[in-house]
C-alpha cells in the first residue's frame, strides 16, 4: 500500500520550455504533499507544501511564478516548471501523506523526475 | 523550530557486522522521528517511525532504531548488515505539535562491503 507514482521519470528539454510533473496517490488519499528537489550532493531541499484545494505554500526562496504547484484533488498534484533553464536541470520528488485521523503518518515518496535542461 | 543531524556523510562496514547510523534531532515539543532509505535513481522509502511508547522500533528489512530523549537521538540500527542494505538513508522529524512539515537531515550513505 501506500504508492506514490510520478511522472515523466525523466524530460530532456530545451531552454525555455515549460515543464509539467505529476504527482498521484494510488491507494490513499494525499491531503498534504510536498515537492522536493535533490542536489548531487544528496540533501533535500523542501520547495513547497500543499493541502487538497488550497494554495501551495513556498520555502523562502523558491520563486512561486516559475515553480507552479496545483493540488486540486486528493490524489493528484502537479508541478510546472516555466521557462526552464539549465539552472532548473535537478532531480526533483514529490511526497504525499495521508493526515486524515492521524498526525503521525510517515510520507509516501515518487520515485523522482530527472530534469535536464538543455 | 526543529532540526536534523546526521552526523556522518558516509558509513562503511563489512557484511555480516552490525550497523549503526547516526541522527540527532532538535524540537520544541515532543517528536514524530522516521527512517527512510533512498536506492539510487529512486525516491525515499519509509523504513519506521517512533510515535510514542517502547523506544526501540522495528521496521521494514530487519532494520530498527532507538529513541533515546535525554541524547535526542535515533540511531538507526541493524544486527546483521547486507550488501543489498547500501544505500543513502534520511532521518526526518517533526514536532508533534507541527502538522505540516517533517525536517529531514542531509542524508548518509551507508556502503555494505562483502
Amino acid at each position: 500500500g501506500a504508492v506514490v507514482s510520478q511522472h515523466p521519470s525523466r524530460v530532456i528539454c530545451k531552454s525555455g520550455t515549460s515543464v509539467k510533473i505529476e504527482c498521484r496517490s494510488l491507494d490513499f488519499q494525499a491531503t498534504t504533499m510536498f515537492w522536493y528537489r535533490q542536489f548531487p550532493k544528496q540533501s533535500l531541499m523542501l520547495m513547497a507544501t500543499s493541502n487538497e484545494g488550497s494554495k501551495a505554500t513556498y520555502e523562502q526562496g523558491v520563486e512561486k511564478d516559475k515553480f507552479l504547484i496545483n493540488h486540486a484533488s486528493l490524489t493528484l498534484s502537479t508541478l510546472t516548471v516555466t521557462s526552464a533553464h539549465p539552472e532548473d536541470s535537478s532531480f526533483y520528488i514529490c511526497s504525499a501523506r495521508d493526515d486524515w485521523g492521524a498526525s503521525n503518518q510517515p510520507q509516501h515518496f515518487g520515485d523522482g523526475t530527472r530534469l535536464s535542461i538543455l | 523550530a526543529q532540526s536534523v543531524a546526521q552526523p556522518e556523510d558516509q558509513v562503511n562496514v563489512a557484511e555480516g557486522n552490525p550497523l549503526t547510523v547516526k541522527c540527532t534531532y532538535s524540537v520544541s515539543g515532543n517528536p514524530y522521528l522516521f527512517w527512510y532509505v533512498q536506492y539510487p535513481n529512486r525516491g525515499l522509502q519509509f523504513l519506521l517511525k517512533y510515535i510514542t511508547g517502547d523506544n526501540l522500533v522495528k521496521g521494514s528489512y530487519g532494520f530498527e532504531a532507538e529513541f533515546n530523549k535525554s541524547q535526542t537521538s535515533f540511531h538507526l540500527k541493524k544486527p546483521s548488515a547486507l550488501v543489498s542494505d547500501s544505500a543513502l538513508y534520511f532521518c526526518a522529524v517533526r514536532d508533534r505539535t507541527n502538522a505540516g512539515k517533517s525536517t529531514f537531515g542531509d542524508g548518509t550513505t551507508l556502503t555494505v562491503k562483502p
